[in-house]
């Protein structure tokens, strides 16, 4: 079962920041908050992952509370094309091995004009 | 780029036959591959969880027989659908780790006729 929370829907005007929330309070200590989002008929796509500090990179910013059981998914400047199904996933991280995704329901981020 | 090709994107079939997908991972090794079924409007569903080398491991409800998965190469793991219903008609998306971060096909529609 999927292990977090998020909204079913989001509207974000374009050109404003879209701050996605999830919940997963019963995150491990070892497990990473992964971001992924799904346009129509593709694969999902990676945005950005992390344990306990703030990432940022030229998709998007991640913040993650201090009790981490909660994190924000910050896209700066919304477009049109970010219109997309954004999934957050809990992962046990080992590099040189791998940890499966289990995807929830996720949230429908709508940028309108 | 892309990092994991997947081939065919679409893929129509009589009743009764066999499709064969193809996942490969490009200018890396992925010993494990991972296989996912999407329906219209639904959430990704793991399938299975394909090895390099050994038998996959596949999640409660998912018949083996059924999703026939080869992994015989460091950059090739198939999964064949065999014996196709409409049933079967869906979203098929794999995915492989590379450096701690899941990479995904962009999918292959499957439609049974």
């Amino acid at each position: 079962d999927a292990k977090t929370t998020q909204p079913p829907s989001m509207d974000c005007a374009e050109g404003r920041a879209a701050n996605l929330p999830c919940n997963h309070s019963t995150i491990s200590g070892n497990e990473y908050v992964y971001w992924y989002r799904q346009i129509h008929s593709q694969g999902p796509q990676y945005i950005i992952h992390g344990l306990k500090n703030n990432e940022t990179n030229e998709m998007a910013s991640l913040i993650i509370t201090e009790d981490r059981k909660s994190s924000t998914l910050i896209l700066p400047h919304a477009t049109l094309r970010d219109t997309a199904v954004y999934y957050c996933i809990v992962r046990v991280d080992l590099m040189g091995n791998t940890g499966k995704l289990i995807f929830g329901q996720g949230t429908t981020l709508q940028v309108k004009p | 780029g892309a990092v994991v090709s997947q081939h065919p994107s679409r893929v129509i079939c009589k009743s009764g036959t066999s499709v064969k997908i193809e996942c490969r991972s490009l200018d890396f090794q992925a010993t494990t591959m991972f296989w996912y079924r999407q329906f219209p409007k639904q959430s990704l569903m793991l399938m299975a969880t394909s090895n390099e080398g050994s038998k996959a491991t596949y999640e409660q409800g998912v018949e083996k027989d059924k999703f026939l998965i080869n992994h015989a190469s460091l950059t090739l793991s198939t999964l064949t659908v065999t014996s196709a219903h409409p049933e079967d008609s869906s979203f098929y998306i794999c995915s492989s780790d590379r450096g701690g971060k899941l990479f995904f096909g962009s999918g292959t529609q499957l439609s049974v006729l």
